[in-house]
């Protein structure tokens, strides 16, 4: 059956450090992936869009790698800030655009 | 750009009643719309497509006479939860695209900020 694995524990990191977050899949081939930030009581807010054909993404201090593979997709923030606490969710695209999600990692950022 | 807004942002009913939620592109044609529940501390759960002037298609499991589904214009999609029950409590999310963002070369979806829907 087709899975989209987050790591549902919250991943806690020290201000100014790297978060690193993982997304894994199984039985899916997605044309494209994507990562969304989610905020308490909040609908998903887009960050980055990372196709098939592409290694890697950046945005700003954002960066997504695309493993088709090894069937994994990496988030990274880099200088991360109290800020960027929130719940990470990555979804994939099959054919046209729906969307599924994983679960989500929600993500504490210590100061 | 790209914005989506949905109506109301929170809604407390008695069981029994209909409950009817609205989600607007504000600044961009959705030629779909998409709406999603979420359950706390859960994932969000498509729960059927809309596309401009055609019916929606409804995931397995999700009852088309239950959860009515109108998108009758470019920027207007809305939710109608007939004879809600407790168990229909959830956090409701719609989504739109149409827009084909052009960094992209494809739709993506862009959200709205969530109906909290608490029925009694």
């Amino acid at each position: 059956s087709q899975k989209i694995e987050q790591n549902s524990e919250a991943l806690n990191i020290q201000e100014g450090k790297t978060a690193t977050l993982t997304c894994n899949y199984t039985n899916y081939s997605p044309a494209y992936l994507q990562w969304y930030r989610q905020d308490p009581g909040r609908g998903p807010v887009f960050l980055l869009l990372i196709r098939e054909n592409e290694k890697e993404k950046r945005k700003e201090r954002l960066k997504v790698t695309f493993d088709t593979t090894l069937k994994q997709s990496l988030f990274h923030i880099t200088a991360s800030q109290p800020a960027d606490s929130a719940t990470y969710l990555c979804a994939l695209n099959n054919a046209g655009n729906m969307l599924t999600f994983g679960g989500g990692t929600r993500l504490m950022v210590k100061p | 750009g790209a914005v989506v807004s949905q109506h109301p942002s929170r809604v407390i009913c008695k069981s029994g009643t209909s409950v009817k939620i609205e989600c607007r592109s504000l600044d961009f044609q959705a030629t779909t719309m998409f709406w999603y529940r979420q359950f706390p501390k859960q994932s969000l759960m498509l729960m059927a497509t809309s596309n401009e002037g055609s019916k929606a298609t409804y995931e397995q499991g999700v009852e088309k006479d239950k959860f009515l589904i109108n998108h009758a214009s470019l920027t207007l999609s809305t939710l109608t939860v007939t004879s809600a029950h407790p168990e229909d409590s959830s956090f409701y999310i719609c989504s739109a695209s149409g827009g084909g963002a052009k960094d992209m070369g494809t739709d993506t979806q862009y959200f709205g900020p969530g109906t909290r829907l608490t029925v009694l």
